[in-house]
């Protein structure tokens, strides 16, 4: 059973507007939750992580949302830009763990000129 | 430092056969990880070790696989009596310490093929 949802295999967006990436889960253990982008032939890179204590993080172009009583964090990216274009995963660690980190199976995102 | 380096980057083996993958993390890097990733699917975790010492497996490392990191630097993972459905991208990862939120940096991964 996964903990940890991304209901959408890909996305495509235009470049200058906002990409708008869902994750949800299930496990209301979780204290932080990541994303991490993934180029072909290429490990995942981390992008950005979010406490569950609070509901916002940004980073630059990159802004993280957690909603706690949905179980669902998104990712927003803005502008979006052609080199965006990658598979994105989001991650989870649990309370107590020391490091291991489940992820979703991804969300491929396209960013079209 | 040029990253979290692992090798080979690609292996092709014969079901039954033994395989050794081998990962080089950040040098001042005291935590290194290995996760598999199948077609479709995001990394999955395995194993973790704090310097030398191997402190968490997976239910996902069955008796065929053995990880070691001798003296706290590099890293092995090895399959033994390879099966077809060890076919995945085998990841590794290191940080510097455990900070929760703290995302770990990943190798390219060695992509192995049973066939």
């Amino acid at each position: 059973d996964q903990q940890v949802k991304q209901n959408s295999p890909s996305l495509s967006v235009q470049e200058g507007r906002i990409s708008i990436l869902n994750c949800d889960y299930t496990n209301s253990m979780f204290d932080y939750f990541l994303w991490y982008k993934k180029y072909p032939a290429e490990g995942p890179t981390f992008l950005i992580s979010i406490s569950s204590i609070k509901d916002k993080n940004e980073d630059g172009r990159f802004t993280v949302f957690l909603n706690k009583s949905a179980k669902h964090l998104s990712l927003h990216i803005v502008p979006s830009q052609p080199g965006d274009s990658a598979v994105y995963f989001c991650a989870a660690s649990e309370g107590g763990s020391q490091g291991n980190l489940i992820f979703g199976k991804g969300t491929k995102l396209s960013v079209k000129p | 430092d040029t990253g979290v380096s692992q090798n080979p980057r690609h292996k092709i083996t014969k079901r039954g056969q033994n395989v050794t993958f081998r990962c080089d993390p950040i040098s001042e890097h005291n935590r290194l990880y290995w996760y598999r990733q199948t077609l479709g699917q995001g990394p999955e975790f395995l194993t973790y070790f704090q310097n030398e010492a191997q402190l968490e497996k997976s239910r996902l490392l069955s008796d065929r696989f053995s990880a070691e990191r001798p003296k706290g630097s590099f890293s092995t993972l090895e399959i033994q009596r390879t099966e077809q459905g060890d076919s995945a991208m085998y990841l590794c990862a290191s940080s510097l310490t455990f900070v929760q939120g703290n995302g770990y940096t990943f190798g390219s991964g060695t992509r192995l093929t049973v066939v």
